[in-house]
């Protein structure tokens, strides 16, 4: 069953308006990863994390690893144009951890 | 050069039929993926090869058949297809089966059932 929460599912934003999104489970997660679908396109990666509390940026993205390593979030700093597309969490549990599970995607809309 | 590549891009077929849908990765990777993203974008593990060797089988009918000739190779056969199977299906690689290797995914093949 689903073991990722995801939210939101949407977001219509301004540009240049900044982005959070989390994923939440109830099951323990020892590697947290964040992917972005393009129309027509594979998930790309955007930024992994591998330790509870970790904090790590890639340019305008930022995303850590949640304390209780039960949730994560990804923070778009100065939204643009190319950022619209889906974004997806993606995690390894503590057991099982050759399994990724996926949350359900954040489709996000950018308005000129 | 594409990373992960599969072929084809687009299937439609008639409902019963069997195909096929390949993926070569050129990353030197040992694991191989197959994923099922439906009409809600929801993406799904498969099944998953390491060294050629079966890891990964989720709950999938047994009408899909990986197959691994090579570590840069892994295919899907369909067998009976049925409107059900609709959907995108993603190859994707990783360095191996450990916490610390990300995977990377193909362009996707969408399948259409007729």
């Amino acid at each position: 069953g689903q073991q990722l929460n995801q939210s939101p599912q949407s977001m219509f934003i301004q540009e240049g308006e900044d982005v959070s999104m989390n994923c939440t489970s109830s099951s323990i997660f020892n590697t947290w990863l964040w992917y972005k679908q393009d129309p027509g396109e594979g998930p790309v990666l955007l930024i992994a994390l591998y330790k509870a509390g970790e904090l790590t940026s890639n340019g305008r993205l930022t995303a850590q690893f949640g304390i209780t390593r039960k949730d994560s979030f990804l923070n778009i700093s100065a939204s643009i144009p190319s950022d619209v597309g889906i974004y997806f969490c993606a995690g390894r549990l503590l057991q099982g951890a050759q399994k990724l599970v996926f949350g359900q995607g954040t489709r996000l809309t950018i308005n000129p | 050069d594409t990373a992960v590549s599969q072929t084809p891009k687009y299937l439609v077929t008639q409902m019963g039929n069997d195909k096929s849908i390949k993926c070569e990765q050129n990353l030197g990777h040992d694991t191989m993926y197959w994923y099922k993203q439906d009409s809600k974008k929801f993406l799904k593990i498969m099944f998953s090869y390491n060294n050629k060797e079966l890891i990964i089988n989720e709950t999938v009918p047994n009408r899909f058949s990986p197959k691994s000739p090579d570590k840069a190779h892994l295919n899907l056969h369909i067998n009976s297809l049925e409107l059900g199977d609709s959907a995108v299906y993603f190859c994707a690689s990783s360095q191996g089966t450990g916490a610390r290797q990300p995977q990377h995914f193909g362009d996707g093949t969408r399948l259409s059932i007729l």
